[in-house]
């Protein structure tokens, strides 16, 4: 596609739900990465892919987290037994494997609200 | 591990004011630096990025960064805002080697226009 896209923009959950998170990257981009960026912080790094494999996910904060690409394009965050900290924007940003390897290109968002 | 910091939460320049925006750096060697602005609801954009050269980068939007070993800085100039410039603008820093990895962002500092 021409950009980065995420779904859904927003999503409020009740404590203790289940949310999945997706992004589509640009196609053809080798590599995609999650962050999480908490209201007047900056993105923290979760994981990252390259393809279908997953080399760091030293970020992500609990074994409630975990994130899949397993076709090397769309890939899904999951947040099992969502808690109140887990509210944040979510952002997908997706970088190609050659020449602009560190250029990052950043989806919109999901705003995730726990209540 | 590395770091950046922004010092200013926020700032309020004037309409064709000039502007400079601080980042500071903590690293082991010499880094990828990079410049990202986000606007309300929209994703991430790159405005500038310094691997090796030249200190003095030129991004879009009339941006431009001048990288400071001695001082680990990496601040963001522009010699005279626009309206459109009001958006928040994160400091990123990355390892200095091809790989893929992670950006480590600042908190981030909001810009703020008055006519």
């Amino acid at each position: 596609g021409a950009g980065v896209s995420q779904s859904p923009r927003y999503k409020v959950t009740k404590r203790g739900q289940d949310v999945t998170l997706r992004c589509d990257p640009i196609s053809s981009h080798a590599t995609l990465y999650w962050y999480q960026q908490a209201l007047g912080q900056g993105p923290e790094f979760l994981t990252y892919f390259n393809y279908e494999a997953q080399p760091d996910k030293s970020g992500l904060p609990s074994d409630r987290f975990s994130a899949e690409r397993p076709e090397g394009s769309i890939s899904t965050l999951t947040i099992q037994r969502t808690e109140q900290r887990d509210s944040a924007m979510y952002r997908c940003a997706s970088s190609s494997e050659l020449g602009e390897a560190y250029e990052q290109y950043f989806g919109p968002g999901t705003r995730l609200t726990v209540t | 591990a590395q770091s950046v910091t922004q010092p200013d939460i926020h700032i309020t320049v004037s309409e064709g004011a000039s502007l400079e925006l601080r980042c500071n750096y903590s690293y082991g060697a010499t880094p990828y630096l990079f410049w990202y602005v986000q606007s309300p609801g929209q994703g991430l954009q790159l405005l500038l990025k310094y691997f090796s050269g030249d200190t003095l980068v030129q991004g879009i939007k009339g941006f431009e960064a001048e990288f400071k070993r001695s001082q680990s800085s990496f601040n963001l100039r522009k010699p005279s805002v626009h309206w459109s410039d009001a958006a928040e603008y994160f400091c990123a820093v990355g390892p200095s080697n091809f790989g893929n990895e992670k950006l480590t962002f600042g908190t981030g500092t909001r810009l703020t226009i008055i006519p």
